[in-house]
């Protein structure tokens, strides 16, 4: 199986911070990378699609980026609305693979 | 407008058979490249994907629940099944079922609201 390894496990950071979460993959996994966000008590919203592709409705502050077996995803100035969990996923073969989760919250 | 709904029996026993449905709208399991998938989460922890089944019914099981698992579908009624047998309390999660495909960018862009399932003696 594929290993998704997601850092870090929790972010205190401040509102207008630049913040970058990380998942490197165990395997090649292409571009087949995908990241969501998750409130409480609410289903995951895709957020990245194809490693570096905003999904629709999502605010430009967010993207997505690959260096090698490497994936961000970054906020460019974050807004209390971004405090949540966020999961990478690969879907380059099966079984689909989630990260462990990072936890954004406020510092 | 898509959407997708889970239901279960919200609680049951150890060592019973979980059967869940996903009853969807918006979009047709016979339309080629389209699929639904399974994954769960239990309380306070991380996402687990669990099954994907495929307009032409070519299933993906999460092999960590070994043979556990059988994904089906009824396409005349816009549903997707998922059974797990012989529960326990590991399996106390809950349950999310989202469409996949028939394009990258719809993979996992479209989740119901999940359904809590309880296994406890």
């Amino acid at each position: 199986d594929i290993q998704m390894t997601q850092s870090p496990s929790s972010l205190p950071a401040s509102l207008g911070d630049r913040v970058t979460i990380t998942c490197r993959a165990s395997q090649d996994i292409g571009n087949y990378l995908r990241w969501f966000q998750q409130k409480p008590g609410k289903s995951p919203r895709l957020m990245i699609y194809g490693a570096t592709n905003l999904a629709a409705g999502v605010p430009s502050r967010f993207s997505g980026s690959r260096s090698g077996s490497d994936y961000s995803l970054t906020i460019s100035s974050l807004e209390s609305e971004d405090m949540a969990d966020y999961y990478c996923l690969q879907s380059k073969e099966s079984p689909y693979t989630f990260g462990a989760g990072t936890k954004l919250e406020l510092k | 407008q898509v959407t997708l709904k889970e239901s279960g029996p919200g609680i049951l026993q150890p060592s019973q058979t979980l059967s869940l449905t996903c009853t969807f709208s918006g979009f047709s399991l016979s339309t080629y490249g389209m699929g639904v998938g399974w994954i769960r989460q239990p309380s306070g922890k991380g996402l687990e994907w669990l099954a994907n089944i495929w307009w032409d019914d070519d299933k993906y099981y999460n092999p960590s629940l070994k043979n556990r698992l059988t994904i089906s579908k009824d396409t005349s009624n816009n549903q997707a099944f998922l059974k797990i047998t012989n529960v326990d309390t590991a399996d106390t999660a809950t349950y999310y079922c989202a469409r996949i495909g028939p394009y990258s960018s719809y993979w996992f862009a479209y989740w119901g609201q999940g359904t809590l399932v309880t296994v406890s003696s």
